[in-house]
């Protein structure tokens, strides 16, 4: 089955700075990548997400890489604000199943 | 429009209880499942009901039972608890294979 590896576990990030989370993937087959942040006591929510035959995708402050051929793909938080301190998740999706890393759970220092 | 629900929002149980955790959505999607996330491991597919009338294991199965009880319902069986079913189970839904939306899950404590 997939296995997705993300990185790091923990990021702490100056308000204003830039946060960098990257996930590796093994399945091939995989077309699908989305991205959801999760606050305390409460679900995932999607924030972002990107389809095997895309580069790259910006969405404001927030912007997800994707390299096929290195399966692995990466998400990008500009100009970080407090609001931003969650746990974030990669998945990537093969059928209907949805594969998650770890999580990285991000710190925005005022 | 009231999205995923999941009822209780709290559990505690003794090993060996049985209880079933239940999950409505409202947004007529084909697709519901339910996940496990444990500190440290993410999310982990559990069970997945891709629509109506069907039901499959996904990565976590062993333990647990569901059942498609209609388009909108999708409810997840412990038979039996034990110390390791200690998590919080998370139910989603999707139109097919897209964006799945998290309802805000069911904190289960086993003892």
């Amino acid at each position: 089955g997939e296995n997705v590896e993300q990185h790091p576990s923990t990021l702490s990030v100056q308000e204003g700075d830039s946060a960098v989370i990257k996930c590796t993937y093994s399945d091939s087959a995989s077309n699908y990548f989305p991205w959801y942040k999760q606050e305390l006591g409460k679900g995932p929510q999607l924030i972002i997400d990107i389809r095997s035959n895309v580069g790259e995708k910006k969405d404001q402050r927030i912007a997800v890489t994707l390299n096929k051929t290195a399966k692995h793909f990466s998400l990008h938080i500009t100009e970080t604000q407090p609001e931003d301190s969650a746990v974030y998740f990669c998945a990537a999706r093969s059928g209907y199943k949805l594969s998650f890393g770890a999580g990285t759970t991000v710190t925005v220092r005022a | 429009n009231a999205g995923v629900t999941q009822t209780p929002k709290f559990q505690v149980l003794k090993t060996g209880q049985s209880m079933t955790l239940q999950c409505a959505q409202d947004m007529n999607h084909n697709s519901m499942y339910w996940y496990r996330q444990d500190p440290g491991m993410g999310l982990r597919l559990i069970y997945y009901s891709a629509s109506e009338g069907t039901t499959d294991k996904g990565e976590v199965p062993n333990g647990y039972n569901v059942s498609r009880l209609n388009k909108r319902e999708f409810s997840l069986r412990l038979e039996s608890a034990a110390p390791s079913q200690t998590s919080v189970y998370f139910c989603a839904s999707s139109e097919a294979v897209g964006e799945q939306y998290f309802g805000p899950g069911t904190r289960l404590t086993v003892t």
